[in-house]
């Protein structure tokens, strides 16, 4: 049974580059999340989708961020343009209803 | 909105000294709460959860107690270890949202 997989693990990239992080749910998890989790802080909510319905982008911090999700399964999360204040671990959590949020192991960003 | 208070850290304590942490929420329905830790270096995992009032969920030693009257959900552990040593979330979710604390980092020390 394959949990949630984030890719790449973790990822260097110089200021003014487009990154994009990949991630792969539970099969039949209707629920996808993506959260930033700066050094020594909480989650930070991005994104949310859930099935065929309009994302809550509510939690992008800017512009430069956008997400999507592909036949209802798989997601990319894409940072234009980095800066070095984007530099965090993106985490993915997918879940099944009012179930809990299963998470992947995250991706590491470096923003140099 | 519904959101989740959980006290500041970080918490230091020694090997079998008794731990709380507060956490309570405001939500406008009937949520249900949990419990993340998430381990040096590794993702968030669940540590219990409880889906309606006066359930407990218990796990590993934990119990945290679901308490609308006071909106509360307690993290609680009687003997902690050093291997409990982790920053613990906790979380309410409602119509497919779910909301987290700031995270409690807990450190125990032999």
């Amino acid at each position: 049974g394959a949990g949630v997989s984030q890719s790449p693990s973790n990822k260097v990239t110089e200021k003014g580059k487009d990154v994009e992080l990949r991630c792969d749910p539970i099969s039949g998890h209707t629920a996808l999340y993506w959260y930033r989790q700066s050094l020594g802080q909480g989650l930070e909510f991005l994104i949310y989708f859930q099935g065929n319905s309009a994302p809550d982008k509510s939690g992008l911090p800017s512009d430069r961020f956008s997400a999507e999700r592909t036949g209802g399964s798989v997601s990319t999360l894409t940072i234009q343009r980095t800066q070095q204040e984007d530099s965090a671990v993106y985490l993915c959590a997918s879940s099944s209803g009012r179930r809990e949020q299963f998470f992947g192991p995250g991706t590491r960003l470096t923003v140099l | 909105g519904d959101s989740v208070t959980q006290m500041e850290g970080p918490v230091t304590l020694s090997e079998e000294a008794f731990l709380t942490i507060n956490c309570t929420y405001t939500a406008t329905g009937y949520p249900s709460l949990f419990w993340y830790v998430q381990y040096p270096g590794e993702g968030l995992q669940l540590l219990l959860k409880a889906t309606k009032a006066d359930d407990k969920g218990s796990n590993k030693g934990f119990e945290a107690t679901y308490r609308k009257e006071t909106t509360s959900f307690h993290l609680e552990k009687g003997s902690v270890q050093v291997s409990d040593s982790a920053v613990y979330f906790c979380a309410l979710s409602d119509q497919n949202d779910m909301r987290f604390g700031a995270g409690t980092r807990l450190t125990v020390k032999p």
